[in-house]
């Protein structure tokens, strides 16, 4: 089956530093890919959505400047947390749609702790 | 705005007994409602959607457009169905995928 994969499962970085996160599609090409973000024990806020050769678009209370997506190719998206702060510290989970099944594809996670 | 509601944060059955994890959900028009599993240190997967109606590990959902529900049912529980559950409404498109806040199945042996 299709295979997403995310990099790294785990960082910590210091407060005011960025951390990038990669989202691939390891087996199959997708023209989008959204971005997640987990709290404890609550569901998945969908933070992005991340076309190939376009702009993301951001859900509404998601500042575009903090979070930056790129989708560069069709099968990576990056999402940079920049200035982190301890509030930014979270479960990060990306998707990947498959055009062939129209289904979608989860990540195994990324967790992020800023200190 | 679409909602997806799940109102069990925790449902305990036991084996071999039947299970309801109950979605209702919110929107004006024609969604397309989904059921994903996390099992346990494991990614989130889909278990099955309602246009394909298909039954997946013995899990069926049916989209009850009059009472905006999309529960999913087993008629005999199993321990390896102990995980958490989501149910997922999109609008079309995969535009727009909302979650609900998640149910987890907790079978006992």
């Amino acid at each position: 089956g299709a295979v997403v994969s995310q990099h790294p499962s785990r960082v910590i970085c210091k407060s005011g530093t960025s951390v990038k996160i990669e989202c691939r599609s390891l087996d199959f090409q997708a023209t989008t890919m959204f971005w997640y973000r987990q709290f404890p024990k609550k569901s998945l806020m969908l933070m992005a959505t991340s076309n190939e050769g376009s702009k993301a678009t951001y859900e509404q209370g998601v500042e575009k400047d903090k979070f930056l997506i790129n989708h560069a190719s069709l099968t990576l998206s990056t999402l940079t947390v920049t200035s982190a702060h301890p509030e930014d510290s979270s479960f990060y989970i990306c998707s990947a749609h498959s055009p062939l099944t129209d289904e979608q594809y989860f990540g195994p996670g990324t967790r992020l702790t800023v200190t | 705005a679409q909602r997806v509601t799940q109102p069990e944060k925790l449902l305990s059955v036991f084996k071999g007994a039947p299970v309801e994890l109950k979605c209702n959900y919110s929107y004006s028009g024609s969604p397309e409602l989904f059921w994903y599993v996390q099992y346990s240190r494991q990614r989130l997967q889909l278990l099955l959607r309602h246009i394909s109606r298909e039954s997946i590990k013995g899990f069926t959902a049916d989209l009850n457009k009059g009472e905006t529900s999309f529960h999913l049912k087993k008629p005999f529980a199993q321990e390896e169905d102990s995980a958490m559950y989501y149910c997922a409404l999109t609008t079309g498109g995969y535009q727009k995928v909302t979650f609900g806040t998640g149910t987890k199945l907790q079978v006992i042996p």
